[in-house]
């Protein structure tokens, strides 16, 4: 596809199940992102990953959180036993440069929205 | 800290023009990002400002005055799909974006 896709789009846990969100960037880009948004509020960085390396992951909420990206290409978030307070849009954008280059703009997929009961 | 500040909700009609602002703090400053988000959707890049003055694109503006820590986007001859959340972000002396809780655009006919 053209796009930043997620899966799955919709996802329901009970406390202290894990989870695992999956992220396909637009083919060549190098920079992808995840982000947690709440309802109403901006997106709240996360994790960064520039190919297979992770080079920021200052955003991440708890040791619960886990990110990798093996291949430089798909990425996937896990979220280990997981709180009620986990619940919200996760989001994922990629950009084709790296974070430093001066124009670059974020492409996002349309998210997944965790519930957490 | 860091804090990207803009009004929760504006409302306009359509056809006319609005203004919506954004003033920030942060640690670094690596440009400026628009983005629009309809309900349930994700983020689409509007504009990008890295120096003072206006970028115009269309029916949308952006203005920046760095010394002043402020942008606005200014939206022209509103339609009713222009309904949507307009976040203002910032990047910062890492490159991330931090971002604003957004507005929310509400057009009425």
């Amino acid at each position: 596809g053209a796009g930043v896709s997620q899966s799955p789009r919709y996802k329901v846990a009970k406390r202290g199940q894990d989870v695992a969100l999956r992220c396909d960037p637009i083919s060549g880009h190098v920079s992808l992102f995840w982000y947690q948004q709440a309802l109403g509020q901006g997106p709240e960085f996360l994790t960064y990953f520039q190919n297979e390396a992770q080079l920021d992951k200052s955003g991440l909420p708890s040791d619960r959180f886990f990110a990798e990206r093996p291949e430089g290409s798909v990425s996937t978030l896990k979220i280990q036993r997981t709180q009620q307070e986990d619940s919200a849009v996760y989001l994922c954008a990629s950009s084709y440069t790296g974070t430093s280059d001066s124009s670059y703009e974020q492409y996002f997929g349309p998210g997944t929205r965790l519930t957490v009961t | 800290g860091q804090n990207i500040d803009q009004p929760t909700e504006m409302t306009a009609t359509e056809g006319a023009i609005v203004q919506i602002n954004c003033t920030y703090q942060t640690s670094g400053f690596n440009g400026l990002f628009w983005y629009q988000q309809h309900a349930g959707e994700a983020p689409t890049f509007l504009s990008y400002n890295v120096l003072d003055g206006l970028e115009e694109k269309g029916r949308f503006s952006s203005f920046l005055s760095r010394s002043k820590g402020y942008s606005y986007l200014l939206l022209k001859e509103l339609q009713m799909k222009d309904s949507a959340s307009y976040l203002c972000a910032v990047r910062d002396s890492n490159y991330q974006l931090i971002w604003g809780a957004g507005t929310k655009l509400i057009i009425k006919p």
